[in-house]
């Protein structure tokens, strides 16, 4: 069975880097059959997708946040990661990892709330 | 790229059916039958209900049903129960190959 595990900070200051690690067991990003990536939720609010990648192929990124983010793929190949820079107050959100197929989300990760505070 | 529209907000009584919109453009929920629909409960990760448009995954009941005409993508839960309260997103792939999601979709059992 297919598992996700979000690792980070759960405290990050403003203007800093947030960073996270997405942990996969059960399957490899490299098994070339789905996608790789990263949504968040704000408290009391929506989902936004922030972005995903295919290995060996391109990553995609929203066009809202594709200044600030890198998603990348650990060589181990069951680790992949979100770098956010510059953030602020509106990047406080609980973030998920998830493997995407046939067009949308098949797995999600617990998710893990990043906080944006001095 | 704006959110897809959904109702902020759906109810009905035990047993009845709802049906719940998601409106997008033809850059995404036009494009393809890339839509999918989550239900999230409060506190937990989102879980998928419908792929493709109109695909329920194993164990999901099929008193949920999904449907696609043009730019509109809908989700119908019949025989609506009191489990089935919670926030409901649609996803749609892009034509320029990003994920979009509407803004959510509380339903309340009455």
């Amino acid at each position: 069975q297919l598992q996700l595990q979000e690792s980070g900070p759960g405290l990050v200051k403003p203007s800093e880097t947030l960073s996270l690690t997405c942990t996969i067991s059960g399957d490899s990003i490299s098994s070339n059959n789905h996608d790789w990536g990263w949504i968040r939720q704000p408290p009391g609010k929506g989902l936004e997708w922030i972005g995903s990648f295919y290995y060996g192929g391109r990553t995609y990124y929203n066009l809202s946040l594709k200044s600030r983010v890198t998603i990348s793929a650990d060589t181990s190949k069951i680790q992949f990661s979100l770098k956010l820079s510059s953030v602020t107050a509106a990047d406080t959100a609980v973030y998920y990892c998830a493997r995407l197929s046939r067009g949308g989300i098949d797995y999600w990760g617990q998710g893990t709330l990043v906080t944006v505070s001095s | 790229q704006s959110a897809l529209t959904q109702p902020a907000s759906v109810s009905g009584s035990p047993g009845q059916s709802i049906t719940i919109s998601c409106t997008g453009s033809s850059s995404d929920v036009g494009a393809y039958n890339y839509v999918s629909w989550y239900q999230q409960h409060p506190g937990k990760a989102p879980k998928v209900m419908i792929y493709e448009v109109s695909n329920r995954p194993s164990g999901v009941s099929n008193r949920f049903s999904g449907s696609k005409s043009g730019n509109t993508a809908s989700l119908t839960i019949s025989g609506l129960q009191a489990e089935d309260e919670a926030d409901y997103y649609c996803t749609s792939f892009t034509t320029r190959n990003t994920l979009i999601f509407g803004g959510g979709t509380k339903v309340t059992v009455l």
